[in-house]
């Protein structure tokens, strides 16, 4: 299944580096998403973008700057990251209906981002 | 209070066993969706099933089933005749109705239950 693919896979920075994640959905969805997946924590939503705008942004640092350019694709751009940034990214998609409960967010195989 | 609680951390199952794992939500939404995902090693997040609010039956994907208590507020997940590659961390999320609003899909997970099958 390589409906939404993540580059790169691994990622290592230092805290002065500027870095970019990529994400593209090959689903035909209207929805994209950034996860953050930290050790013993559920997963927390960064930011959604529905229709290319972005509908939601769950109090996230500014150093953590997404772009969606268009449907397809989502990008999350870093800069001056600190170590506890440090975690596994992870992009979704899902297709969303007229109000459907049931619209299912597809999930890429994230990137595991080590900031030192 | 947590939207979803996943009381085990880790759980251990016979090769060809079923296995149980728990989920609990609170929610005082009537409209709600309950989905369980895998995860395994690789890290990729891998949705198995879905069971809405008002589904009169449990849910049912192959070897994967819903145990939905409405009344107790439980999804549990089972799976039917373990297999190795069914080792994994396995996650319970929930989307509200009032979610539905406002656009996107606003999934709140567990903290997950890692599955180990064993020969």
């Amino acid at each position: 299944e390589t409906g939404v693919t993540q580059t790169p896979r691994h990622l290592v920075m230092g805290m002065t580096n500027k870095k970019s994640l990529k994400c593209e959905q090959h689903l035909g969805h209207n929805a994209m998403y950034w996860y953050k997946q930290s050790a013993k924590k559920p997963l927390e939503l960064m930011f959604v973008y529905s229709l290319e705008e972005r509908v939601e942004n769950n109090s996230v640092p500014s150093r953590f700057s997404p772009e969606c350019p268009n449907s397809s694709h989502l990008f999350l751009h870093l800069h001056t990251l600190q170590p506890e940034d440090s975690a596994l990214y992870l992009c979704a998609s899902s297709q969303e209906g007229a109000g459907m409960l049931r619209d299912t967010q597809y999930f890429g195989p994230g990137t595991r981002l080590t900031v030192l | 209070a947590q939207k979803i609680t996943q009381t085990q951390p880790g759980m251990f199952v016979q090769e060809k066993e079923a296995v149980t794992l728990d989920c609990t939500y609170d929610t005082s939404d009537p409209s709600y969706g309950l989905f369980w995902y895998k995860q395994p090693s690789s890290g990729e997040m891998i949705f198995l099933i879905y069971q809405g609010s008002y589904d009169q039956q449990n849910a049912t994907e192959g070897r994967y089933s819903l145990n939905f208590q409405k009344a107790r507020k439980s999804a549990n997940l089972v799976i039917s005749a373990s297999q190795l590659g069914d080792s994994a961390m396995y996650f319970c999320a929930m989307r509200e109705g009032r979610g539905l609003t406002g656009g996107g899909n606003k999934l709140t997970f567990g903290t997950g239950t890692q599955l180990k099958v064993e020969l």
